[in-house]
């Protein structure tokens, strides 16, 4: 079975830097592209970034750009993102999502279909 | 960039009733869209990706049409554990964007 396994909740203060983890298993993690969404308290998601575990090229969307990092650590199965200079709008639960591409008889299509748990991420004086 | 607008963003509905969420992509999108459930307190589950097909395991109440720039989410006689909030999501191989979201809740 396929699990995204992701880091324990934090607390940081503002103007500090974030790193949390994402532990892949039960697929071949170069197989498929990986990203990060978040979701603040009573908000929709937001995607952040996506990276090609594969030769680790990575895409931010374009709020995170300089900000976030996004890293796949293929000795380990895991991927990582920083957020640097933390303000309380980082405030969010954090999501990795694994993204297979599934094809239909003219078209293929990726899509975020495994999902971690889930990281709350509380940044407060 | 592309940027998705979901209707209604609340619903009030009853078990039994059908149910239609709206998606509008800013700019042709062709049928790139796909749609998620979420329930309070878990990761979104994916229901319909290629605009229209319907992920293994999803109840086939849950429909998806649309191409281009206006898709819809259909759930065909609501049951009480489709009460959550719904998003479209537009993916491509550089960028992704998520609509606002719809809740549907019990009337």
């Amino acid at each position: 079975d396929v699990q995204l396994l992701q880091s324990g909740p934090e607390v940081r203060k503002p103007e500090t830097v974030l790193k949390i983890s994402c532990k892949v298993s039960g697929y071949t993690f170069t197989d498929h592209y990986m990203y990060w969404v978040r979701q603040a308290p009573g908000k929709g998601l937001e995607w952040m970034g996506l990276v090609d575990p594969e030769d680790g090229e990575v895409i931010y969307a374009a709020r995170f750009q300089g900000r976030a990092s996004i890293v796949a650590d293929t000795s380990t199965d895991t991927l990582y993102m920083e957020l640097t200079r933390l303000t309380s709008e980082d405030t969010a639960m954090y999501y990795c999502a694994t993204a297979p591409t599934y094809c239909s008889s003219t078209t293929c299509y990726r899509v975020l279909h495994y999902w971690g748990q889930g990281t709350l991420v509380s940044v407060s004086s | 960039d592309i940027q998705l607008t979901q209707s209604p963003s609340f619903l009030s509905a009853s078990v039994g009733d059908g149910v239609t969420i709206t998606c509008r992509a800013s700019q042709d999108i062709s049928s790139y869209l796909a749609w998620y459930q979420q329930k309070p307190g878990k990761a979104p589950k994916l229901l319909i990706y290629g605009a229209s097909i319907l992920q293994s395991g999803v109840p086939s109440r849950f429909s998806g049409s649309g191409s281009g720039t206006e898709f819809t989410l259909t759930i065909n006689s609501l049951q009480p554990e489709d009460f959550a909030t719904y998003y479209c999501q537009y993916l491509n191989t550089y960028f992704s964007t998520f609509g606002q979201g719809s809740k549907v809740d019990v009337k």
